[in-house]
């Protein structure tokens, strides 16, 4: 199957920092899918990308599809304490999504 | 709308006994997935359903088997529980051709 990691595993950043994680698979994607996730919870979705090269915002969440199609990245501009959670990168190929190691992000007010 | 909702919320069971799950899908969707979250990690794919037919399987035991139906609703049976089977179990739905779908808040099973 797919294998998606994800860098860092473990984030500790000061409120109004910037992030940046990133995700590397071992296969060609045609979709990245960014999800995060708070404890107890469903993961919810942040970003959606369809194409290579595609830089697309989310307030300020802004995401990009690798041009080889093979990685991702999450960057997450001045950092609040609500940003706090697990995120995970995901892909669907087929009928199956594949999620990631995930990236636990701790912001410290 | 309601989104994707779960239930029970929590449960707890002993080995070897059976566990049914239950998930309603978003309005309109006529695709579930299943996957179970064990802590620390991210979720892992069990099944597809889309029209009350099985579409996609995880690597999973016989032991896990699920079924749709007709108003979209799904069950995630699992029998003969072990105590590796304490997860996460979450419901995702989404339109027959989307790339995306949206999760529910999931199961916390607890096997003891």
């Amino acid at each position: 199957g797919q294998q998606l990691n994800q860098s860092p595993q473990s984030m500790f950043i000061q409120e109004g920092e910037d992030v940046s994680m990133n995700c590397t698979s071992s296969s060609i994607f045609n979709t990245w899918l960014w999800y995060k996730q708070d404890p107890g919870e469903g993961p919810v979705l942040l970003i959606a990308l369809y194409k290579a090269g595609e830089l697309t915002s989310n307030g300020r969440l802004t995401a990009q599809f690798g041009i080889t199609r093979k990685d991702s990245f999450l960057n997450i501009s001045a950092s609040i304490p609500s940003d706090v959670g697990i995120y995970f990168c995901a892909d669907n190929t087929g009928n199956q999504f594949y999620f990631g190691t995930g990236t636990s992000l701790t912001v410290i007010p | 709308d309601a989104g994707v909702t779960q239930s029970p919320t929590h449960l707890i069971k002993t080995r070897g006994q059976h566990v049914t799950l239950r998930c309603s899908p978003i309005s309109g969707h006529k695709s579930v997935s299943w996957y179970q979250q064990v802590l620390g990690q991210g979720p892992q794919f069990i099944f597809q359903y889309y029209e009350k037919e099985e579409r996609g399987r995880g690597n999973f035991p016989d032991r896990f088997s699920a079924r749709q139906f007709p108003n979209y609703s799904s069950e995630l049976n699992v029998n003969a529980l072990l105590l590796g089977d304490s997860a996460l179990y979450l419901c995702a739905s989404k339109t027959g051709g989307a790339d995306t779908q949206y999760f529910g808040p999931g199961t916390r099973l607890t096997v003891l």
